[in-house]
């Protein structure tokens, strides 16, 4: 069935950089754009960065512009943040989730993993 | 960039009773090719987000049919018909029209 499961969170300092993974099955990955969305402790839901089905289109919050990159890896059904000068503001629950056809699907959504940025 | 407001941000209903979540956008969600991309979501305790509705009215395979979404342009509502104890959580509009933005949240308890 349908999966999306991220990996790559942790513990780590401010200024530091880490990479998140969402491994993708159960469907066409290289047919869908996907997203990040992060949510702090207690607080909701904010939209991080978005990528299209084949990487052409990139777009991020502003907060994120500069140190963060969204990417994929379609041979490996796999999305990828890379964040780095990570900030204590960046701690969250990042999920991965899926859209089609820049339509705001957002129908899938994985487990999400915990970044926590502390020194 | 598109501010979305939910209201209220909390909703204590009584079992079998309606519910209804406000959101307001800052700016129209009809977008150039005519569809209004505003979607809700459901996030119970500890889970990650599930979609109710997306463009405005249309319910995901497998929800209640006691949610409905409506509204248009920069006024939207969610609809619950009778409270149901498996709808407790938070709920959020997003839209999708100007990149993506979330409301802040309503969270609905058992009164």
């Amino acid at each position: 069935q349908l999966q999306l499961v991220e990996s790559g969170g942790g513990v780590v300092q401010p200024g530091r950089s880490l990479r998140l993974s969402c491994a993708a099955s159960g469907f066409t990955f290289s047919s869908y754009d996907m997203h990040w969305v992060r949510q702090a402790p207690g607080k909701g839901l904010e939209w991080v960065a978005g990528i299209w089905f084949d990487g052409s289109n990139k777009n991020y919050v502003d907060s994120v512009k500069g140190r963060f990159t969204i990417s994929r890896d379609n041979s490996k059904n796999t999305l990828y943040l890379q964040m780095n000068s990570l900030r204590a503001e960046d701690t969250a629950v990042y999920y991965c989730a899926r859209d089609f056809a820049a339509a705001a699907y957002f129908d899938y959504w994985g487990q999400g993993t915990l970044v926590t940025v502390s020194s | 960039d598109v501010v979305m407001t939910q209201s209220p941000l909390s909703l204590p209903v009584t079992l079998g009773q309606p519910a209804s979540i406000s959101c307001r956008s800052s700016q129209s969600l009809v977008s150039s090719d005519g569809n209004t991309y505003l979607n809700w979501f459901q996030q119970r305790p500890g889970q990650s987000p599930r979609r109710l509705i997306y463009r405005v009215s249309n319910r995901d395979s497998g929800v209640p049919d006691r949610f409905s979404g409506s509204g248009s342009g920069t006024d939207f509502t969610l609809e619950i018909s009778r409270v149901e104890a498996e709808d407790v959580g938070v709920y959020y509009c997003m839209q999708g029209t100007h990149l993506y933005t979330f409301g802040q949240g309503t969270k609905l308890e058992i009164k």
